[in-house]
């Protein structure tokens, strides 16, 4: 049972478009959600990150936004830029059963985001 | 520059034989994790370890097992290895505390069973 859920497996947009890359998730005991990058032949690094209590969070290029009512959140980024490029990774933790505290995460199945120059 | 290390890149082994995939952080984090990364299905967890000499399996623990001696080392082994066991292996750590979450990965095994 897939807790959380990318359904759109690749997305491709031209340098200086907005890029808009979409998650749901099903367990409502979801209290914090994350993005993850990931390019080829490295580990994923974390990118930007937003608490239940907020339905909005930015950091430069990068907002993420939270629908609690639906499940869903999503992350833009503009200008997109050919750097960018790369598979992007939701991912979700829920506090009550401890998970914040040991970083237990449930990732969705990406999206490879591709930025045409 | 926080680090988290993994012992081999890429690996090629033979089914039935035992593997043993390292894992090193400097960081003097609480928690590690193995995960297995696999084309439409992202990242799922096999094992994590919050303390040393403690685990708890992930979504995904059968055919693996653990071993956290040390707080920066965490190993994770394929008893047997089979051939639904290629995958790309990740490692990650994080320091734990309510509302923090990030983990920090290395760059990967990437393991062929034949």
């Amino acid at each position: 049972d897939q807790q959380v859920k990318q359904n759109s497996p690749s997305l491709s947009v031209q340098e200086g478009r907005i890029s808009i890359l979409n998650c749901d998730y099903t367990n409502s005991m979801f209290d914090y959600f994350l993005w993850y990058k990931k390019y080829p032949a490295e580990g994923p690094t974390f990118l930007i990150s937003i608490s239940s209590i907020k339905d909005k969070n930015e950091d430069g290029r990068f907002t993420v936004f939270l629908n609690k009512s639906a499940k869903h959140l999503s992350l833009h980024i503009v200008p997109s830029q050919p750097g960018d490029s790369a598979v992007y990774f939701c991912a979700a933790s829920a506090s009550r059963f401890g998970s914040s505290n040991t970083g237990k995460l449930i990732f969705g199945q990406g999206t490879t985001l591709q930025v045409k120059p | 520059d926080v680090k988290v290390t993994q012992s081999s890149r890429y690996l090629v082994k033979r089914t039935g034989e035992k593997v043993f995939l390292e894992c090193v952080q400097d960081m003097d984090h609480e928690n590690m994790f193995w995960y297995r990364q696999d084309p439409g299905l992202g990242l799922r967890l096999i094992y994590f370890s919050y303390d040393v000499k403690m685990k708890e399996k992930g979504d995904i623990p059968e055919g693996y097992s653990v071993s956290r001696e040390k707080k920066e080392r965490f190993s994770l082994i394929l008893e047997s290895a089979s051939t639904n066991q290629t995958s790309m292996y990740l490692c990650a750590s994080s320091s734990g505390g309510v509302g923090t979450g990030e983990l920090f990965f290395g760059e990967g095994s990437r393991l062929t069973v034949l």
